[in-house]
């Protein structure tokens, strides 16, 4: 198997908060991970690459120090939403890539549902 | 951008009929690999296909790939109510760390 575990489901926070996400590989170990945001009815937008043991790399656009990712063990990555405010609603997926995989064949998380008030 | 393009962006057919979706792309690819996302939920992988493959099959699905017009299909032959979902085409490039890049998919209702 390959299972994501991602939590939470769902979280409401009030604005200002911060909120962190976290992302579990269960049964595999991940060097790398992905976070992705998804606005209703759209495609997957790519945040930012999380790599075990360094800095993410994150998207052109995406602000680092709004979004912060830790990827600390080969089996869980984390991305905190700083100070959320109300445009930072939205859905957010991680994906994970297997260690020594030789195609970039992600797994991924149920999603988590900001709702920022 | 190297984003690919899905069409139709919305289909509904009646169970037991196939389901036909397409998705372009810009540039050129490792390979492509197509998920499946039901409502609210995270992305499933489906299936994968590399550049040197012209079609594969798993199951019901039926992918299909042609480097030289940069595009891809994948077919659900006998579709039921629960392949309802959203379908994504996504892109895998050699020089991109793992990344893919997902296309805008297809919502899919399969009306029982």
């Amino acid at each position: 198997g390959a299972v994501v575990s991602q939590h939470p489901s769902w979280v409401i926070c009030k604005s200002g908060t911060s909120v962190k996400i976290e992302c579990r590989s269960l049964d595999f170990q991940a060097t790398t991970m992905f976070w992705y945001r998804q606005f209703p009815k759209q495609s997957l937008m790519l945040m930012a690459t999380s790599n075990e043991g360094s800095k993410a790399t994150y998207e052109q656009g995406v602000e680092k120090d709004k979004f912060l990712i830790n990827h600390a063990s080969l089996t869980l990555s984390t991305l905190t939403v700083t100070s959320a405010h109300p445009e930072d609603s939205s859905f957010y997926i991680c994906s994970a890539r297997k260690a020594r995989q030789g195609t970039n064949i992600q797994y991924f998380g149920a999603g988590t549902r900001l709702s920022v008030l | 951008s190297q984003q690919g393009e899905e069409d139709p962006q919305a289909l509904s057919i009646q169970e037991g009929e196939n389901a036909t979706m397409n998705c372009s792309y810009k540039t050129s690819i490792n390979n492509l690999q197509w998920y499946r996302q039901n409502s609210g939920r995270g992305l499933v992988h489906l299936i994968l296909i590399r550049s040197n493959e012209r079609e594969k099959h798993s199951g019901r699905l039926r992918v299909t790939l042609d480097t030289s017009k940069k595009s891809s299909s994948l077919l659900i032959t006998a579709s039921r109510a629960a392949d309802t979902a959203s379908y994504f085409c996504a892109t895998g490039y050699n020089t991109n760390a793992g990344k893919s890049t997902f296309g805008d998919g297809t919502t899919l209702t399969v009306k029982p």
